[in-house]
């Protein structure tokens, strides 16, 4: 089976740090992606990546910036952590090339952050 | 933009019953719609996987439907256990992948 790993379930982290969210897959997908997920809004795509070194933003990159620099791993960044980032952070990987008919997205357990 | 609606919010049913969940979307040139369960905390796990040119996806008690033209996709449960409840999202793909906000399930011993 696929697996997705996000290196935290939880953490608290206080304004003004910079926080780090690890996630790594185990299936060698080209393509991984960055969604916070919050209250009556869903999930929201953050950045995406389709190669090593390559970054795409997604509908909400301000805040956040992210690091490919292996096939496995994607990393997101939030540079000054503000508590309006206190969300849940879900790392995906997709099995296809993307915007092919069976691309299909495998999930990390999610990393709940709180910003105080 | 494409937009993803799914009602109810929330469902509450008797453990047994047959139940079905909808989702909607606006823009019907989609590549494929994923269906996923998510349990309270934790990430999503993919059920089915339908792709544009098909027309459902079965899974256990699980079916998944597809009608493009109408911009619909129903998930059919059968036989509800209380282990079902969970909230379920919908996923239309495209250029990228858009979520609705999902159903929260409660199945009723």
């Amino acid at each position: 089976d696929v697996k997705v790993t996000q290196s935290s379930r939880y953490l608290v982290k206080r304004t003004g740090e910079k926080v780090f969210l690890e996630c790594v897959q185990d299936m060698d997908h080209e393509n991984m992606f960055w969604y916070r997920q919050d209250p009556g809004l869903g999930l929201r795509l953050i950045y995406f990546s389709y190669d090593v070194k390559m970054k795409e933003k997604g509908d909400i990159p301000e805040g956040y910036s992210v690091s490919r620099e292996k096939k496995e791993r994607f990393s997101l960044i939030l540079e000054s952590a503000s508590t309006n980032q206190t969300s849940m952070y879900l790392c995906a990987s997709s099995s296809s090339r993307q915007g092919t008919t069976n691309e299909k997205l495998f999930f990390g357990s999610g990393t709940q952050l709180s910003v105080l | 933009k494409q937009e993803v609606t799914q009602i109810p919010a929330a469902l509450s049913v008797p453990e047994g019953e047959n139940l079905v969940l909808n989702c909607s979307f606006t823009d019907s040139a989609i590549y494929n719609l994923q269906w996923f369960r998510q349990d309270p905390g934790k990430g999503l796990t993919s059920l089915l996987l339908i792709q544009s040119s098909q027309r459902e996806q079965t899974s256990g008690r699980l079916n998944a439907s597809l009608d493009k033209s109408s911009g619909r996709s129903t998930l059919y449960i059968a036989a509800s256990q209380p282990g079902d409840s969970a909230t379920y999202l919908c996923a239309v793909g495209g250029n990228q992948f858009y979520f609705g906000t999902g159903t929260s399930l409660t199945v009723i011993p």
